[in-house]
């Protein structure tokens, strides 16, 4: 079946660096790759997207890259802050039959950014 | 705008017993979706409303599992009996047409004993 595979499962950063997620899919047919930034014990929150038809997205310290062609896509995260530390998933939209299309996630990155 | 509204926040059972989760999407949003969250995994889909019809159940167990949203607003998601392996967190989402945009309400934390 579809499936969208995420590394690393965990990153510990120390604030003001970079930090890089990275997620492939399967399905040559997804056209839609959101971001979500999931604190503890909360709602998983859209932080990005991007679709098929763009390369990059950037959203002041966030990003994201799409390569078509490979079949994946990164989030960037730049001079990063504490408050930065979250569980991270990407996701791509797949299509089952004739639908609109539904969502797969990837397992998730645990971001720590230590001070 | 309001988001997602979901309850309980915490419900504790024993297995064999039933459970029933109440959402309320965003308003004006077409599409609802329910979303089991295992701990340590993302979310997977478990049903996905079009106002009030089904367009994707491929994924609800239908044995134990059952949804509706009558009037194409508020749904409920139904566990009938509950096993061990329905611990998770139950996340509703809405979207105003499929394809678009999810937001999530905050879930509802299962634990069966």
């Amino acid at each position: 079946g579809e499936n969208v595979e995420q590394h690393p499962s965990t990153l510990s950063v120390q604030e003001g660096d970079s930090a890089v997620i990275k997620c492939t899919y399967s399905d040559s047919a997804s056209n839609y790759f959101p971001w979500y930034k999931q604190e503890l014990g909360k709602r998983p929150q859209l932080i990005i997207d991007i679709r098929s038809n763009v390369g990059e997205k950037k959203d002041q310290r966030i990003a994201v890259t799409l390569n078509k062609t490979a079949k994946h896509f990164s989030l960037h995260i730049t001079e990063t802050q504490p408050e930065d530390s979250a569980v991270y998933f990407c996701a791509a939209r797949y299509f089952v039959g004739g639908s609109q299309g539904n969502l797969i996630f990837g397992k998730g990155t645990k971001l720590s950014v230590k001070p | 705008e309001a988001g997602v509204a979901q309850s309980p926040r915490y419900k504790i059972i024993e297995k064999r017993q039933s459970v029933a989760f109440w959402c309320n999407p965003i308003s004006g949003h077409a599409t609802l979706y329910w979303y089991q969250q295992i701990l340590g995994q993302g979310p997977k889909l478990l049903i996905q409303f079009q106002n009030n019809g089904v367009v994707d159940d491929s994924q609800l167990p239908k044995d134990r599992f059952s949804a509706e949203r009558l009037k194409g607003v508020d749904s409920t998601l139904k566990i009938q009996p509950a096993k061990l392996e329905d611990s998770a967190v139950y996340l509703c989402a809405s979207s105003p047409h499929g394809g678009q945009p999810q937001h999530f309400g905050d879930g509802t934390r299962l634990s069966i004993l």
